[in-house]
């Protein structure tokens, strides 16, 4: 079984600053990563995810995320954010090649301020 | 991306009602179909798994006789909740897959169902 922490409920941040999502996973088997946006009164999109290969991931947005194996980590940063970011993030995890059941952490509110 | 749809987009109904919702991926035959439920300001909970043909495999707690879920063709899995009652009222989301455990899930808009 998996589990995923978002340890921010809600980040505030002002336009063009910097931000950063936590998400921490637990998983007895190796994991895929997952991070999804959902604006209001939407359904969830793709941001990035990690499945193999180099542990830094970009999204065509700016948004890029890191796997980090000894901290279980796949924190979400983007060094300059814009108002149209405001969005709920969900960090989520499935169990590698043993399925594709996704377990989703309990979301971010990101409200990007002028 | 991929694209999956949901009907209806928001659903009221009586006490005691069915109600069936509707999900479809409209460019690509989807082997496996997620059902989710997401209370408001909460994360999505997985309810069940959906393969084309076979019957879903339903999550610990949710009960299949309640929540009958139907996935008779490759674009098609419907969702019906039987004789919904208030506390049914939550946002349901799909999401569709074309393949294994590599392949991305492509989530529908969702359907808002409000039971009074």
């Amino acid at each position: 079984a998996q589990s995923v922490t978002q340890l921010d409920s809600q980040v505030p941040v002002f336009e063009e600053a910097p931000v950063e999502l936590r998400c921490n996973y637990s998983s007895s088997v190796s994991v895929y990563l997952f991070w999804y946006v959902q604006y209001p009164n939407q359904g969830l999109q793709l941001l990035l995810k990690y499945l193999s290969g180099s542990t830094l991931v970009k999204s065509i947005n700016g948004f890029e995320a890191e796997f980090n194996k000894s901290q279980t980590s796949f924190h979400l940063r983007k060094p300059s954010v814009h108002i149209s970011d405001t969005a709920e993030y969900f960090c989520a995890v499935s169990p590698g090649a043993a399925g594709n059941k996704l377990t989703f952490g309990g979301g971010t509110r990101v409200l990007v301020k002028p | 991306g991929a694209v999956v749809s949901q009907h209806p987009s928001r659903v009221i109904c009586k006490s005691g009602t069915s109600v069936k919702i509707e999900c479809r991926s409209l460019d690509f035959q989807a082997t496996t179909m997620f059902w989710y439920r997401q209370f408001p300001k909460q994360s999505l909970m997985l309810m069940a798994t959906s393969n084309e043909g076979s019957k879903a495999t339903y999550e610990q707690g949710v009960e299949k006789d309640k929540f009958l879920i139907n996935h008779a063709s490759l674009t098609l899995s419907t969702l019906t909740v039987t004789s919904a009652h208030p506390e049914d009222s939550s946002f349901y989301i799909c999401s569709a897959t074309a393949g294994g455990a590599r392949d991305t899930q492509y989530f529908g808009p969702g359907t808002r169902l409000t039971v009074l």
